[in-house]
């Protein structure tokens, strides 16, 4: 299996920061990445696919890039809603593998 | 706008069978375009996906779980099933039912709820 590693695990940030949260695959995975975020007790929701293509509804401040191993989701001005934990997800090969998380905390 | 909803028996007995449903609604599960899969989440840990079903009855199972899964669909009632055999206390999660759409990167566009199930006597 692809292993998807997430850093850091978790961060304490203020509302309007720039956050970069960095997803490394442990072989190519082109840029078969999607990124989602997860709240406690809420089904997770897809922001980013295709590594860096915005989904329907998220609000533009979320980014995403990287290709091949090493991948990025960024949130240019943290907003309360924002404080989640964060997951990437490699889909170029099977089994689908999702990294450990990565927690954004108030600071 | 689809939506789906997971239920089946909150807890289940080591060694039993796990059973959990998904009823869609917004979409019919028989139209091609879309994966339909089963994710989890065990207690504060991350996610897992445990397999999905395509229009045509085409499975994939995560080989980690291969041996005790099968997932199914209805599509006269547009639901999706999956049973998890001889279950464990590492199979206590919460299962998510999801849709992903078929093409690059198979993103998992729809989530149901999630329901928790717990494995203990």
């Amino acid at each position: 299996d692809i292993q998807m590693t997430q850093s850091p695990s978790s961060l304490s940030a203020s509302v309007g920061d720039r956050v970069t949260v960095t997803c490394r695959a442990s072989q190519n995975v082109a840029d078969f990445v999607n990124w989602f975020q997860k709240k406690p007790g809420e089904a997770p929701k897809l922001l980013i696919y295709a590594a860096s293509n915005l989904h329907s509804g998220v609000p533009s401040r979320f980014s995403g890039g990287g290709s091949g191993t090493d991948f990025t989701l960024t949130i240019s001005s943290l907003q309360t809603e924002d404080f989640a934990t964060y997951y990437c997800q490699q889909t170029y090969s099977n089994p689908p593998t999702f990294g450990q998380g990565t927690r954004i905390e108030i600071k | 706008q689809v939506q789906l909803r997971e239920s089946g028996p909150g807890l289940v007995k080591p060694s039993q069978t796990l059973s959990l449903t998904c009823s869609v609604s917004g979409d019919s599960i028989g139209r091609g375009g879309y994966y339909w899969g089963w994710i989890r989440q065990h207690p504060e840990k991350g996610l897992e996906y445990i397999g999905y079903i395509y229009y045509t009855g085409e499975t994939f199972y995560n080989p980690s779980l291969k041996s005790r899964i099968t997932i199914s669909k209805d599509t006269s009632k547009n639901q999706l099933s999956l049973r998890l055999n001889s279950v464990t206390a590492a199979d206590t999660a919460v299962y998510y039912c999801a849709r992903a759409q078929v093409g690059h990167s198979a993103p998992l566009e729809n989530w149901g709820q999630g329901t928790l199930v717990t494995v203990s006597s």
